[in-house]
């Protein structure tokens, strides 16, 4: 089956840092990747839609100049979490969506902690 | 807008017993329908979904879901669960024949399966 792979699996930085995850499509090509953030207990929360070689689209409320993304080939899409602080710390899972699929395959996540 | 309610927060149930999660949507329009499964700390796993005929849905680990139009319906169930299906349970719908259009995702239900 479609496998979608993420880098790191758990992260922990300093206040003021960035951090970059990436999420990759390992056996076939995505046009379109997703963002999600997910707090404990509760469930997931899109972010962004990412098409390869276009801007994302961002849900409302989300900052784009603080979580950057991008999605330079079809099969990867990096988000950055740019001056990263303690209430950013989440679980960032990514999805992708094979050119000729109707299904979403999702990542394992990412735990960011920022202290 | 498509929206997802899942009325069950948290579902205890006894090994061997039959379970069923509930989900409702709502949609002006036709949607598919999907069901995840996580594990603790993991991704989203694909237990089943409905994009057309059949509205009986078989999927993963004995699951089986029943897509009801008319009630805005597709409850999950499992005959006999095992201590391996405590885990959190998402219903999903994504807007039809829309390749790039997002998942909206319930608010989950928790399944404990007490031996």
């Amino acid at each position: 089956g479609a496998v979608v792979s993420q880098h790191p699996s758990w992260v922990i930085c300093k206040s003021g840092t960035s951090v970059k995850i990436e999420c990759r499509s390992l056996d076939f090509q995505a046009t379109t990747m997703f963002w999600y953030r997910q707090f404990p207990k509760q469930s997931l929360m899109l972010m962004a839609t990412s098409n390869e070689g276009s801007k994302a689209t961002y849900e409302q409320g989300v900052e784009k100049d603080k979580f950057l993304i991008n999605h330079a080939s079809l099969t990867l899409s990096t988000l950055t979490v740019t001056s990263a602080h303690p209430e950013d710390s989440s679980f960032y899972i990514c999805s992708a969506r094979a050119v000729v699929r109707d299904t979403q395959y999702f990542g394992p996540g990412t735990r960011l902690t920022v202290l | 807008a498509q929206s997802v309610t899942q009325l069950d927060s948290q579902v205890p149930v006894f090994e061997e017993a039959p379970v069923e999660l509930r989900c409702n949507y709502s949609s002006s329009v036709s949607v598919y329908l999907f069901w995840y499964v996580q594990y603790p700390n993991q991704g989203l796993q694909l237990l089943l979904k409905y994009l057309s005929g059949s509205t009986l849905v078989k999927g993963i680990n004995g699951f089986e879901a029943e897509f009801n139009k008319s009630q805005t319906s597709f409850h999950l169930r499992k005959p006999s669960v095992h201590i391996s299906d405590t885990a959190e349970y998402f219903c999903a719908v994504q807007k039809m024949k829309t390749s790039y259009d997002k998942v909206i995702f319930g608010p989950g239900t928790s399944l404990s399966v007490i031996p």
